[in-house]
C-alpha cells in the first residue's frame, strides 16, 4: 500500500498570504489528522477529521481551518499568515479512531516558510 | 488536560550501549503510549507502543515499560546502532482520544 503522501513538500510565502496544503491516506483509512511541528513546540495537534467530519480541535486560532472530502482525502488551510505559522506541517492517517486507540501514521510534511 | 514530559531532551551513546527516554503524562485516564521515531526530512515512523493493560513490550532490541501508578513510561534501546541516531518522541493518548506528545529526544549514537 502506499504511505501517507503530502502535496506540496515545500511552500515560500509571504505575511497575509493564504496556503492550502493536502493529504492523501494510505487506502482504506478514513481518519486524519493535522500536526504542527516547530522546534520549539514540538509536535502540536491541529484536527482530526473522519468520515469527513471535524472530530476534535487543537488549541489554534480560527486562521486554520481543514476539511476532509468523502474519499477521505483531507486539506487544510491558513489565512492570513503569520511570521510564526514557519512549521512543519503533518499529516496522519489512521484506520478508524472510534475510540479505540489506532496506530497513526504520518507523511512525510509539508514545510511552509513565511517570509 | 494531558501533559506529557519527555528527558531528556538530547542524548549521546555510545554504540553497543544502551540508551533510556522517559515520560510521564498527567492524565491516570490515558491507556494508550506510542513512541515515534523521526529521521531527518521524514515524518515520525511509529517503533513501538504499548496499552494499559500490560507492563512491558518488546520488540527485538527494542522495548517499552509502563507503570500505570507512577503514570510514567520508557523506551529502551540496547545494543545501539547508529542507523538508531535521530529524534524520539512519546506520546499519551487522553480521555479525548487525542495524542498528547512529549517534546521529544533526539539520541545520537557514537561511533
Amino acid at each position: 500500500k502506499a504511505g501517507v503522501t503530502q502535496t506540496p513538500r515545500y511552500l515560500i510565502k509571504t505575511r497575509g498570504q493564504q496556503v492550502t496544503l493536502s493529504c492523501s491516506p494510505i487506502s482504506g483509512h478514513r481518519s486524519v489528522s493535522w500536526y504542527q511541528q516547530t522546534p520549539g513546540q514540538g509536535l502540536q495537534f491541529l484536527f482530526e477529521y473522519f468520515s469527513e467530519t471535524q472530530r476534535n480541535k487543537g488549541n489554534f486560532p480560527g486562521r486554520f481551518s481543514g476539511r476532509q472530502f468523502s474519499n477521505s482525502r483531507s486539506e487544510m488551510n491558513v489565512s492570513t499568515l503569520e511570521l510564526g505559522d514557519s512549521a512543519l506541517y503533518l499529516c496522519a492517517s489512521s484506520l478508524e479512531t472510534s475510540g479505540y486507540s489506532d496506530t497513526q501514521y504520518f507523511g512525510p510534511g509539508t514545510r511552509l516558510t513565511v517570509l | 488536560g494531558e501533559n506529557v514530559e519527555q528527558h531528556p531532551s538530547t542524548l549521546s551513546v555510545q554504540e553497543g550501549d544502551s540508551a533510556v527516554i522517559k515520560c510521564t503524562y498527567s492524565d491516570s485516564a490515558s491507556n494508550y503510549f506510542p513512541w515515534y521515531k523521526q529521521e531527518l526530512g521524514k515524518g515520525p515512523q511509529l517503533i513501538i507502543d504499548i496499552r494499559s493493560n500490560v507492563g512491558e513490550k518488546k520488540d527485538q532490541r527494542i522495548a517499552v515499560t509502563l507503570n500505570k501508578t507512577a503514570k510514567h513510561f520508557s523506551l529502551h534501546i540496547t545494543e545501539t546502532q547508529p542507523e538508531d541516531s535521530a529524534v524520539y518522541f512519546c506520546a499519551a493518548m487522553d480521555s479525548n482520544y487525542q495524542l498528547i506528545w512529549g517534546a521529544g529526544t533526539k539520541l545520537i549514537i557514537k561511533p
